[in-house]
């Protein structure tokens, strides 16, 4: 089965640092990897999707890159802010007609 | 507003006394899913609709039941719910399934806990 995996411990970093969150997956590479973000108690908001033949995707402050050799993918928050402090997951296709989730990272942005 | 609405939010029950979660989405989206959310498991997926009257198994789909009468419905339905239920359920849907690119949008989350 297509597994996906995330850093359970929680990330706490610093206002204006930059956030690093990785998630590796098994098997053969997802045609996609999508990255969400999850207040608590809220569901997931998407936020970034990234194709197997893109290396790196932008979006504000926000960075994804894509490695079919290390099957990773790597989620970047520069000049992190407190309000960035959510769980974030990331999901790939795969299997069948479905997105298989991580478990998450929660991170935290202290001032 | 687009949106993908659940009720109830908060839900506490007995075991054994069925009980249904709405899902209704405004997008008229092709594709509906239904997840739980349970510490250290993160999401799984228990049952999804690719469209109208199509509907299959998700990875945890034992105990529950879904229907699809019309497109913006997903109903989820628990004939005899029990205690291994008690989890938080997502409903999503998504302009398509399977192995596209389409993002899926979450309702706000249905708190379930059976006792």
């Amino acid at each position: 089965s297509q597994k996906i995996e995330q850093n359970s411990e929680a990330l706490n970093i610093q206002e204006g640092k930059t956030a690093t969150l990785t998630c590796n997956y098994t098997n053969y590479s997802p045609a996609y990897l999508q990255w969400y973000r999850q207040d608590p108690g809220r569901g997931p908001v998407f936020l970034l999707l990234i194709r197997e033949n893109e290396k790196e995707k932008r979006k504000e402050r926000l960075k994804v890159t894509f490695d079919t050799t290390l099957k990773q993918s790597l989620f970047h928050i520069t000049a992190s802010q407190p309000a960035d402090s959510a769980t974030y997951l990331c999901a790939r296709t795969g299997g069948g007609n479905k997105l298989t989730f991580g478990t998450g990272t929660q991170l935290k942005v202290e001032l | 507003e687009a949106q993908v609405t659940q009720n109830p939010r908060y839900l506490i029950t007995v075991t054994g006394k069925k009980l249904t979660v709405t899902c209704s989405q405004n997008m008229n989206h092709e594709y509906m899913s239904w997840y739980r959310q349970d510490p250290g498991l993160g999401l799984r997926q228990i049952y999804y609709s690719m469209n109208v009257e199509v509907t299959d198994k998700g990875d945890v789909p034992e105990g529950y039941k879904v229907s699809r009468k019309e497109k913006r419905n997903f109903p989820l339905i628990l004939e005899s719910p029990s205690p291994n239920q008690t989890s938080l359920y997502f409903c999503a849907s998504s302009t398509e399934g399977g192995e596209s690119n389409s993002p899926l949008h979450f309702g706000n989350g249905t708190r379930l806990t059976v006792t």
